[in-house]
């Protein structure tokens, strides 16, 4: 079965600093990653995708996240964070060749950027 | 990438009755999934849609309390029938495309039952 964990229910940090929003998953097989973000009163907007090839992915926004087979997981990083930035973030993942099966989801990590 | 839209984008409905939500697709897409997320929380698979069959749900949801229709390849409705204020909930469609499958979100409806 595939599950994602993210670890933090909340995270804080101060605009200009960079910020790491932690994600480890489980899955047979190779894995097939996301990132979303989901703004106030939003639906969920894409952010990354980690299907193969460089373990460092860049998506929207100045996000980047770093795959790590041997730890499984799928940090999602910001160099220098903004305060609009601040949301709520989420992590995914499915097998890689498991057709057009659904995403399981963490239970989501919000983001805190103080100015 | 898929556009998806939803309707209604938010409602706010009396305890025992149903609500319809729709769902919108750019393009032809085979599945559709229906997710919740409750306040504060994660997304939860409700159901899957496949065009010309009937939606398979995930467990502790069931068609009498969420039907749901899928009669062409583009739209899809998801209803949730004699609701109660547990229902509160943001309701969200989503599809699979492009590529490698991959997921795109509608803006969700905002359901609120008093």
């Amino acid at each position: 079965a595939q599950s994602v964990a993210q670890p933090e229910d909340q995270v804080n940090v101060a605009e200009g600093n960079p910020l790491t929003v932690k994600c480890t998953y489980s899955v047979s097989g190779n894995p097939y990653l996301f990132w979303y973000v989901q703004y106030p009163n939003r639906g969920l907007q894409f952010l990354l995708k980690y299907i193969t090839g460089d373990n460092l992915v860049k998506g929207s926004y100045g996000f980047e996240a770093e795959f790590n087979k041997s730890q499984t997981s799928f940090h999602l990083k910001k160099p220098s964070a903004l305060v609009s930035d601040s949301a709520l973030y989420f992590c995914a993942v499915r097998a890689l060749n498991s057709g057009n099966t659904p995403l399981v989801f963490g239970k989501g990590t919000r983001l805190s950027v103080i100015a | 990438s898929a556009v998806i839209s939803q309707k209604p984008s938010r409602d706010i409905c009396q305890r025992g009755t149903s609500l319809t939500i729709q769902c919108q697709v750019d393009s032809q897409v085979t599945m559709m999934f229906w997710y919740r997320q409750q306040p504060g929380q994660s997304l939860t698979l409700i159901a899957t849609a496949n065009q010309g069959s009937e939606a398979t749900y995930e467990s502790g949801f069931v068609i009498d309390k969420f039907p749901i229709s899928r009669p062409n390849l583009t739209f899809s409705t998801l209803t949730v029938s004699n609701m109660s204020p547990e229902d509160s909930s943001i309701y969200l469609c989503s599809v699979g495309a492009g590529r490698h499958n991959e997921q795109f979100f509608g803006p969700g409806t905002r359901l609120t039952v008093l």
